[in-house]
């Protein structure tokens, strides 16, 4: 069966901290696809990335950066330089590849929650 | 250009009535998948349907049950309403080919008295 643990609840940091947020996953499948998701108040989840499983190079985006490794199953989120903004609930996601059906049928972890103070 | 759209935002309804929740995807989209997340736990699958038809079922009870229109639009309805469906609903579009991301609406907060 696929799962996504995240195993911190809650993480509260001051601006400017580097805060990094874990992602464990579980699957039998030798393709699939990592997602990170991010949920302000509002609601709307905002994707952040995608990343398959036979791409474990890291990525970064601004402040932003992602370590994937497939030894010990995680995918982690790092944000640099954190901003009162990053508060946010964050989501880590599975999916099964599935390349001749379409769309994403998506297994979420719990959640994190983000809080960043002046 | 319009995100996914979702109405309505909030909703409150009474145990045992029935309820519609409406969806219109990003323009060029035809997968709409639809999610519940209760308070403090992350969203839950639902329904996935591309080109109006079914095409994932998550493990919900048959009270759920979901249709795609022409226009890619979808509905999400829910029979005999309990107390514990309330939750946030959250339609996802994607253009539909792999896995593509998946873009989400505001969601719809149900309520159940």
């Amino acid at each position: 069966a696929q799962k996504v643990t995240q195993a911190q609840t809650e993480i509260s940091v001051v601006e400017k901290e580097d805060v990094t947020l874990d992602c464990v996953y579980e699957t039998r499948d030798t393709t699939y696809y990592l997602f990170w998701y991010k949920q302000p108040p509002s609601g709307e989840l905002v994707f952040l990335i995608r990343r398959n499983s036979f791409d474990e190079q890291n990525e970064i985006s601004g402040r932003y950066s992602w370590n994937f490794q497939k030894s010990t199953s995680s995918f982690n989120f790092t944000i640099t330089a954190s901003q009162v903004v990053d508060s946010a609930v964050y989501f880590c996601a599975l999916s099964e590849a599935r390349p001749n059906q379409a769309g994403t049928a998506l297994i979420f972890g719990k959640g994190t929650t983000l809080s960043v103070s002046s | 250009d319009a995100g996914v759209t979702q109405s309505p935002t909030h909703l409150i309804k009474t145990r045992g009535q029935h309820v519609t929740l409406r969806c219109s995807p990003i323009s060029g989209h035809k997968s709409v998948s639809w999610y519940q997340q209760v308070l403090g736990q992350g969203p839950q699958f639902i329904f996935q349907y591309y080109e109006k038809e079914e095409r994932g079922r998550g493990n919900f009870p048959d009270r759920f049950s979901a249709r795609q229109f022409p226009n890619y639009s979808s509905e999400l309805n829910v029979n005999a309403l309990l107390l514990g469906d309330s939750a946030l609903y959250l339609c996802a579009s994607s253009w539909g080919q792999g896995n593509t991301e998946a873009f989400f609406g505001q969601g719809t907060r149900l309520t159940v008295v």
